[in-house]
């Protein structure tokens, strides 16, 4: 079966520590990005990758890291920078088409939790 | 950027229709979309519509676009509890070939039985 996947679904960490959280895809899509959800708030964009070796910051970089050294994978660590880390992250992923259609499909998330 | 805006809730008994509205700022979105997300999920996109239609009718869903307005509304036929989720409106940003998306802050619908 094709999908993205994340994990952990749960993580627990403490103030001050970094994290990195996972997130794979099988679907051959090009283009990778990273939201952070926060409760009764719309989805925000972290960061965004279009190609292996390359990614661009969103809305809400900072405190945070990515890198993309194979297509299917887009590791997001969260660092002791990030002043509210505590949230519910998704990973999506989406095929170039070179229109501006752009099918998003998402991962199950990771639930963050900073104690 | 653009901004998007939703109302927050919604409720509705079995068997009704649920019309959930969002406006939004840039006229120039080519593809505005709706997702679903269930309790604890991720998103599932679940229709879209292009900029030059006005109505996208998909089995119980029904897409309405005034681009005049820049209003998009998502209609349900006969709601069910299984429809209980967030619905989240994201037009794609027409100014790039990534056609980025900007999602409002989600309708939670709430069915009643």
């Amino acid at each position: 079966d094709g999908g993205i996947t994340q994990s952990p679904k749960y993580l627990f960490r403490k103030e001050g520590q970094n994290v990195t959280l996972s997130c794979e895809q099988n679907l051959n899509h090009d283009a990778m990005y990273w939201y952070r959800q926060d409760p009764g708030q719309g989805l925000r964009l972290i960061y965004y990758s279009q190609i292996v070796n390359d990614f661009q910051k969103g809305d809400i970089a900072e405190g945070y890291s990515v890198s993309r050294e194979k297509k299917e994978s887009f590791p997001l660590t969260v660092t002791s920078a990030q002043k509210n880390p505590t949230a519910f992250y998704l990973c999506a992923s989406s095929i170039l088409t070179g229109s501006s259609y752009n099918e998003q499909f998402f991962g199950p998330g990771t639930r963050l939790t900073v104690l | 950027g653009e901004d998007v805006e939703q109302s927050l809730f919604l409720s509705v008994r079995e068997g009704d229709s649920s019309v959930i509205n969002c406006t939004y700022t840039d006229s120039s979105s080519t593809y505005l979309y709706w997702y679903k997300q269930e309790p604890g999920a991720g998103l599932q996109l679940l229709t879209y519509i292009f900029s030059n239609m006005d109505m996208k009718q998909d089995q119980r869903l029904t897409v309405l676009l005034n681009k005049k307005d820049k209003h998009l509304s998502l209609r349900i036929a006969d709601t069910q509890t299984g429809d209980s989720a967030i619905y989240f409106c994201a037009p794609a940003d027409r100014g790039s070939t990534l056609g980025r998306l900007y999602f409002g802050r989600g309708t939670q619908l709430t069915v009643w039985p």
